[in-house]
């Protein structure tokens, strides 16, 4: 089954942890992408990925770090969590930019 | 600076009704459309698109209308069903600079039976 999945689903953490969430996509798909979904905001990117090795900020990059090292997954690395960083977070791929993009399950977050 | 706006956060409609839900944008670089439906607890699915050279794409119930004069695209369900009650997405595909999609705050649709 095509899919994207995400871990952990729920995480509460405090302040300056480091943490990271992990996305992997089993479609052999070259564009991945991180999203933050918060009240009124609707979507917003945070990096995306062209292909192993080649990433690039979004609009809301501050604070946040991913890598391509592998086609199929593409983890976001939170080094020094702060509350403001509380979202929901979704993980995208797709074939190309502005093919339709499969969505994994999304990752609570909280940050206290 | 929301360059994708949705400024209707929800939209109720009775069951077997046309629902019809908007979007603008104000960069003319975008040159291609997508909607997405959400579900609770749910990722986004993809919907319908349309490419920018387009002023219409139907997929059964689904139709998405582009205005580029306007800089305004709408969906339009037509019936709508109770199992149309999600959030629905916007966004456009932005290739000049940095490639990306732009997504819009969100519709709430309701279906009422």
């Amino acid at each position: 089954e095509a899919q994207v999945t995400q871990n952990p689903r729920y995480l509460i953490t405090v302040t300056g942890k480091k943490l990271t969430v992990t996305c992997s996509q089993n479609m052999n798909h070259e564009y991945m992408s991180w999203y933050r979904q918060d009240p009124g905001l609707g979507l917003r990117q945070i990096y995306y990925s062209m292909n192993v090795e080649v990433t690039d900020k979004g609009d809301v990059p501050e604070g946040y770090k991913v890598s391509r090292k592998e086609k199929r997954n593409f983890p976001l690395i939170l080094e020094s969590p702060s509350p403001n960083q509380t979202s929901l977070y979704f993980c995208a791929s797709s074939v190309g930019l502005g093919f339709e993009q499969y969505f994994g399950p999304g990752t609570r977050l909280t940050v206290t | 600076d929301q360059q994708v706006k949705q400024n209707s956060p929800s939209l109720s409609v009775q069951e077997g009704r046309i629902s019809i839900l908007n979007c603008d944008y104000t960069n003319s670089m975008f040159d291609y459309f997508l909607w997405y439906k959400k579900y609770p607890a749910e990722g986004p699915t993809f919907l319908i698109s349309i490419s920018s050279i387009k002023d219409k794409n139907e997929d059964g119930r689904f139709t998405v209308f582009l205005n580029k004069s306007a800089k305004h695209l709408s969906l339009h369900i037509v019936p709508s069903q109770p199992g149309d009650s999600a959030v629905y997405f916007c966004a456009a595909r932005l290739i000049q600079g940095a490639q990306k999609l732009v997504f819009g705050q969100g519709t709430r649709l309701t279906i009422n039976p």
